[in-house]
């Protein structure tokens, strides 16, 4: 099916793990997005991708590695997990640029999450 | 001070009754105002998208941008049980990759 997918779905991992969450789009989309959801934070931006090997920091990169070898996929890996990285993490895509200019909006379309518990 | 602002709720009403969710934000910059729905265990879904200030309507929904105030807000007239979500504002500004969520209201609709 198209669409934006990730996976696992759930993950429970153990603290200094190394763990890899998968992101993958079917509509060829040039920007993807990794966020995390915690409680009394809302969505926090990790890191962005502008197209294949192009990739920035967001809000809270510490701890996250990503890569971006191809246009459909954009895996986020915690090299070393900790506690604090316990979160729901959501990927998203936008067709065009991310960069907002007057008056078009790119949408930004979201995964289903994955739930990491790190204990 | 977080750059945007919004209640966590949670907001319970009846079926029926008109539903006032908020946001305000400390960055004047800002000049993109969504609203996303985030049913349980599921992905955010753009639900309004208002440039500037002034009201957009949507069926049901309506959402209004007071920049002078730095407030914005989402309506919903004749709520339904399957309103039943949690609701996020989100904000950006031209020239800026990322866009900056709220903490998000959970409504729940009580047949």
């Amino acid at each position: 099916d198209a669409g934006i997918t990730q996976s696992p779905r759930y993950k429970i991992t153990e603290t200094g793990r190394q763990v890899t969450l998968m992101c993958h789009q079917t509509w060829s989309h040039s920007y993807m997005f990794w966020y995390r959801q915690d409680l009394g934070h809302g969505l926090r931006l990790i890191y962005y991708s502008a197209a294949a090997d192009i990739t920035d920091k967001g809000e809270v990169p510490d701890g996250y590695v990503v890569s971006r070898s191809k246009t459909e996929n954009f895996p986020l890996t915690l090299e070393s997990a900790t506690r604090s990285q316990t979160s729901v993490y959501f990927c998203a895509s936008s067709e065009t640029s991310g960069v907002y200019s007057f008056p078009s909006y790119n949408e930004q379309f979201f995964g289903p999450g994955t739930r990491l518990t790190v204990l | 001070q977080k750059e945007v602002e919004q209640d966590p709720g949670p907001l319970s009403v009846p079926e029926g009754a008109i539903v006032s969710l908020n946001c305000t934000y400390s960055n004047s910059a800002f000049q993109y105002f969504m609203w996303y729905r985030q049913y349980s265990r599921k992905g955010p879904e753009l639900l309004m998208y208002t440039y500037s200030s002034g009201n957009k309507e949507d069926g049901r929904f309506t959402a209004q941008v007071d920049k002078s105030s730095k407030y914005i807000s989402l309506f919903i007239r004749d709520s339904q049980p399957s309103d039943s979500a949690t609701y996020l504002c989100a904000m950006g500004q031209t020239g800026a990759n990322n866009l900056f969520f709220g903490t998000g209201t959970r409504l729940t609709v009580i047949p």
